[in-house]
């Protein structure tokens, strides 16, 4: 089964809004949640990632919110560029993020 | 470039007909890893690897080998492929060092079992 839920499995924006997906796990012993992008016939790539003890974090336009209670997490694209599309995975990990556990991705559309 | 390369990246076999998927970084990372990506499942780790000699079986090890001899390269080894094993392969490095913990991946091995 799978340890870490993600939702929704496609999303379709206009430029300039705002692209939310969501995660949702149930190990309360994972401390360590990255944000991966992977564009077509690349792999994924490190976006942002945040830890426990904090309840947001933020790069640029990229915005991690953080809620340990319901053991969820979400990204947030503010002002979504058609560069963005791609297919965007949560993941979930013990011990410094070496043995990830992955959603099961978002594949992002911007439209222009 | 600091980079992580796999081959080929893309390879066509026969049930049955042993294959290894080549894997080397060259940042000097301790940790390795193995991952296939299906649609819908996301990526499932495979195979890691802390370190040379050390290697331990991940979420979906079946039909799979690897090993560690040297610290830069970690090749996958199918001695049976089978039809169920094709997909979208990546190999994975980290630093595995005190707060940075970001995995990088190499581009990719499209593998198809007929």
């Amino acid at each position: 089964q799978q340890q870490v839920k993600q939702s929704p499995q496609s999303l379709i924006v206009q430029k300039g809004g705002i692209s939310i997906i969501n995660c949702a796990y149930e190990n309360t012993a994972f401390d360590y949640f990255p944000w991966y992008q992977q564009f077509p016939g690349k792999g994924p790539a490190l976006l942002i990632a945040i830890r426990p003890d904090v309840s947001e974090k933020k790069e640029g336009r990229f915005t991690i919110s953080f809620n340990k209670s319901a053991k969820q997490f979400s990204l947030h694209i503010m002002d979504s560029q058609p560069g963005d599309s791609a297919t965007y995975f949560c993941a979930a990990s013990i011990e410094y993020g070496n043995k990830l556990v992955f959603g099961a991705g978002t594949i992002l559309r911007v439209k222009s | 470039e600091a980079q992580v390369t796999q081959n080929p990246r893309y390879l066509i076999t026969v049930t049955g007909k042993k294959l290894t998927v080549t894997c080397s970084q060259n940042m000097n990372h301790e940790y390795m890893s193995w991952y296939r990506q299906d649609p819908g499942l996301g990526l499932r780790q495979i195979y890691y690897s802390m370190n040379v000699e050390v290697t331990d079986k991940g979420d979906v090890p079946e039909g799979y080998k690897v090993s560690r001899k040297e610290k830069r390269n970690f090749p996958l080894i199918l001695e049976s492929p089978s039809p169920n094993q094709t997909s979208l392969y990546f190999c994975a490095s980290s630093p595995r060092t005190s707060g940075k913990s970001e995995q990088y991946f190499g581009p990719g091995t499209r593998l198809t079992v007929t």
